[in-house]
């Protein structure tokens, strides 16, 4: 019974397109993230969003769009993809934002490749 | 700017032996440490989790400390065994901002 569930796992484009990954979690969480591993592992905030409002967005090119369309999905779509787009992708969710007895939950990351 | 340190890069040691990784922060002011583990290929599992006002947690083999003065946590692994062999992570958590280090790559020689 998985927690937190990211699709696809594994997604391999042409440069220049259009591509969504989906994310959602069943803990009734009321914070969602999402977070970018390069190739030397090093985890990254993009997005946070707490109850469908976006409450983090770091640097991050305007091709990215993180959409919430209830607080228990929290979806990325990336438009025009760079070859420098190409990681692994993990979503995540806590029950509050940052708060002290917090925790996070991740998924199993989606590996993204474009050539 | 918070930054995290996670030291060494990669260890390897043989079954049985008990370990230590280390993580170290810049910013004193945190909410929170936690230590993750990520295995090839897959998420990442939440191990332990320190409060700031605590000093160590302890599940199973797994004991963390915090000493926050300092910007210190180690995670010790008693008696090691091969399935422990995965990427280490440790977060610090401030102000809704999540951090992590690179992370320790360990083997466990069988």
């Amino acid at each position: 019974d998985t927690a937190v569930s990211q699709t696809p796992k594994y997604l391999v484009t042409q440069m220049g397109n259009d591509k969504s990954i989906k994310c959602e979690q069943n803990l009734g969480h009321d914070t969602m993230y999402w977070y970018k591993q390069d190739s030397k592992k090093f985890l990254k905030i993009m997005f946070s969003y707490n109850n469908k409002e976006l409450i983090i967005n770091e640097t991050v090119p305007n091709r990215f769009s993180p959409k919430s369309p209830d607080k228990a999905h929290l979806n990325l779509h990336i438009n025009s993809l760079e070859l420098g787009d190409s990681a692994v992708y993990f979503c995540a969710s806590s029950q509050d934002s940052g708060a002290v007895y917090e925790k996070l939950f991740f998924g199993s990351g989606t590996q993204l490749s474009v050539l | 700017k918070q930054e995290v340190t996670q030291i060494p890069a990669a260890l390897s040691v043989p079954e049985g032996e008990n370990l230590v990784l280390n993580c170290s922060f810049t910013d004193s002011a945190i909410y929170n440490l936690q230590w993750f583990r990520q295995d090839p290929g897959k998420g990442l599992t939440s191990l332990l989790l320190i409060q700031s006002s605590q000093r160590e947690q302890t599940s199973g083999r797994l004991n963390a400390s915090l000493d926050k003065s300092s910007g210190r946590s180690t995670l010790y692994i008693a008696a090691s065994q091969p399935g422990d062999s995965a990427t280490y992570l440790c977060a610090v958590n401030r102000d809704d901002k999540i951090i992590f280090g690179k992370g320790t790559r360990l083997h466990i020689l069988p």
